[in-house]
This record gives structure tokens, sequence and C-alpha cells, in this order.
């Protein structure tokens, strides 16, 4: 049974540019959450997507949009990088809004230069 | 607003030793979760135990303890007889919900396990 994937898992960009990143739920997970977690620092949420709808929001810009498919899966826009971007951005799944546990893929690193 | 405080940014100890990562978080909910994950090298969050606001009794789950108390906001982790598996960065979490959507993440604390 597959994890939670996410592609890619290294990235780098030039600042301005625009990103997409890709995350899979595990098998049988219907809601996927997007985290930002610079070097040092612990995971900062971004945005929840549930049923294909942004369900909740973190304290991020709008040059961070994310978008659901019908197959659970998620992408995490960001438009318009700025050097301060490069994190490593990790993916949760779980199945329903309040479930109890929550899976992490291993993250893409984003390197903006 | 939530916060979650992990005072230590890193400790080391010698295998089989015994270590304690403190957490101490702020709310205004009545109603909140806390969580521990492990963060090893590779990036992926581990997860190892939720508990809630009403329940804190101790947990104890083989090398591993937990220490829950209201009255000093507090969510302690115990690893004893430290392993050099145990080698990583450790992070305590809070939740206003009952899921894990929207954790309020400590700042992580890491932890080396020498031989």
């Amino acid at each position: 049974d597959a994890g939670v994937t996410q592609s890619p898992t290294h990235l780098i960009k030039t600042r301005g540019q625009q990103v997409t990143l890709r995350c899979s739920p595990k098998s049988g997970h219907d809601t996927v959450s997007w985290y930002q977690q610079a070097l040092g620092q612990g995971p900062q949420f971004i945005f929840q997507y549930y049923e294909e709808e942004e369900r909740q929001r973190g304290n991020f810009p709008d040059r961070f949009s994310g978008h659901q498919f019908p197959n659970y899966s998620s992408e995490l826009n960001v438009n318009a990088l700025l050097l301060g971007d490069s994190a490593l951005y990790l993916c949760a799944s779980s199945l329903g809004e309040w479930s109890t546990e929550a899976f992490f893929g291993q993250g893409t690193r984003l390197t903006v230069v | 607003a939530q916060k979650v405080t992990q005072a230590q940014t890193e400790i080391s100890v010698v295998e089989k030793e015994d270590v304690t990562l403190d957490c101490v978080y702020e709310t205004r909910d009545t109603t909140y979760y806390l969580f521990w994950y492990k963060q090893p090298p590779s990036g992926e969050l581990v997860f190892l135990i939720r508990r809630n606001s009403f329940d804190e009794q101790n947990e104890i789950s083989g090398r591993y303890s937990w220490n829950f108390q209201k009255s000093t906001s507090s969510f302690n982790f115990t690893i004893t007889a430290s392993q050099v598996v145990d080698s990583a960065v450790y992070f305590c979490a809070l939740s206003a919900q009952g899921g894990s959507e929207k954790l309020v993440f400590g700042k992580g604390t890491k932890l080396t396990v020498n031989p």
C-alpha cells in the first residue's frame, strides 16, 4: 500500500518563476494538507483540501494556491517565487476533515535562486 | 492564538541514556489535541502520538512515554534507553480540531544519540 507520494523530490527555480508541486495521498484518503518547512523551523500550515475545495488556509499570501482533483491528488502552486520561498514542502493526507491521524510524504525540497 | 514552544534546540546523549524532550503549549481552546512527530533525515514526518485535552493519563509505548500536564501546559516526551536509531528531529504540535489539519508545530528538538 503506497503511502503519500510527492513529486518532484528536489527542485531549483529562479526568483520570479512559478512552480507546481504534486501530491498523491495515501490510498483511501480524501483530504490533503500542505505545509511549508523552512530550514531549522517547524512546518507551517498552508492550506487543506477536501472534496476538491480549499477548506482551511494558513497565513500565506495569494501567491500560494492549490487544487485537488477528483482522484484526491493535489497540487500546490506558487507564483512569483521569492528567495524566502525556499523550503521543504510537505503534503499530508488523511481520511475526512476530522481524522485522527495524518500521514506525511517525504516532501519536495524547493530552492529559489 | 495557539503556540508551541520547544525550548531545547539540540540534545546529544550517549546510547542507553534516558532523554526527555520538553513541550509547552498555549491555547485558549478548551478542546485541543497534542501530537508528537519524528522527522528523520529523509524528511518524512512520522506520527508518534495524539492526545486530547480531556485525557491527562500518561502513556507508555515501548521505550517511549508521554507526560501530559494541563496545569503546566506541558506535554513532554521521554525516550528510555535511547538508541542510535532514535536520532532525529522531534516536533510537538497542537491542533484545535479533532484531526491533524492545521497543526501548529514547535520549532523542533534535534536529538543525536551517540554510540
